[in-house]
């Protein structure tokens, strides 16, 4: 089946530093990706749409100018959180749409941000 | 906006019994998948189901799409300890949609 990857899978750092994830799928081209945050025993709230060569689409109450979403090619999507605070704690992860198959969405298997 | 409501919130088990999850959409669905998310794991996709009244089986378990493509359902018969963990339903309002998650349901089997 397909596979996303995210990287890194865990990741501490202090309050008001920048995280970097970074969202690839390994074997299909992805013209779409998705970034979710989930919180404890909560389910999957959708923040954004990426795009392949477009701006990305926010949801809405999520800050664009907080989380910066870049997706350059077909196989990576980058979510980059800026200024963290600890409640921006949280296990955020991305979903990728097959290009051929566009109604199936493969899950990378998230990144979880402890903001110090 | 489109809701996705899931219950029960919680489901405990014992082994061999069996488990429903339902899932009810405020608008109709173009398509419904189901997620399963193991405790400190990622969802991972289990089917999806496209027509009205659709039923699909995967071995112990069977999905429903209901008739009029608004709620679904989720039957895992005589539970094992390891279908513990939290399943999902989203919808799409429309083809190649954005994904509306329920809240899902968390299941426990106890031995």
């Amino acid at each position: 089946g397909a596979v996303v990857s995210q990287h890194p899978s865990r990741v501490i750092c202090k309050s008001g530093t920048s995280v970097k994830i970074e969202c690839r799928s390994l074997d299909f081209q992805a013209t779409t990706m998705f970034w979710y945050r989930q919180f404890p025993k909560q389910s999957l709230m959708l923040m954004a749409t990426s795009n392949e060569g477009s701006k990305a689409t926010y949801e809405q109450g999520v800050e664009k100018d907080k989380f910066l979403i870049n997706h350059a090619s077909l196989t990576l999507s980058t979510l980059t959180v800026t200024s963290a605070h600890p409640e921006d704690s949280s296990f955020y992860i991305c979903s990728a749409r097959d290009g051929l198959r566009q109604e199936t969405q493969y899950f990378g298997p998230g990144t979880r941000l402890l903001v110090l | 906006g489109q809701q996705v409501m899931q219950i029960p919130q919680y489901q405990h088990v014992q082994e061999g019994e069996d488990f429903t999850t339902y899932c009810n959409s405020s608008t109709t669905l173009s398509n419904i998948q189901w997620y399963k998310q193991r405790p400190g794991g990622h969802p991972v996709f289990l089917i999806q189901l496209v027509k009205s009244g659709e039923v699909k089986k995967q071995k112990r378990l069977t999905f429903q799409f209901g008739e009029a493509k608004k709620n679904s359902s989720l039957h895992i018969t005589a539970t094992q300890t390891t279908d513990v963990g939290t399943y999902f339903c989203a919808g799409t309002g429309t083809s190649y949609g954005k994904l509306t998650f329920g809240q899902g349901t968390i299941l426990t089997v106890h031995p």
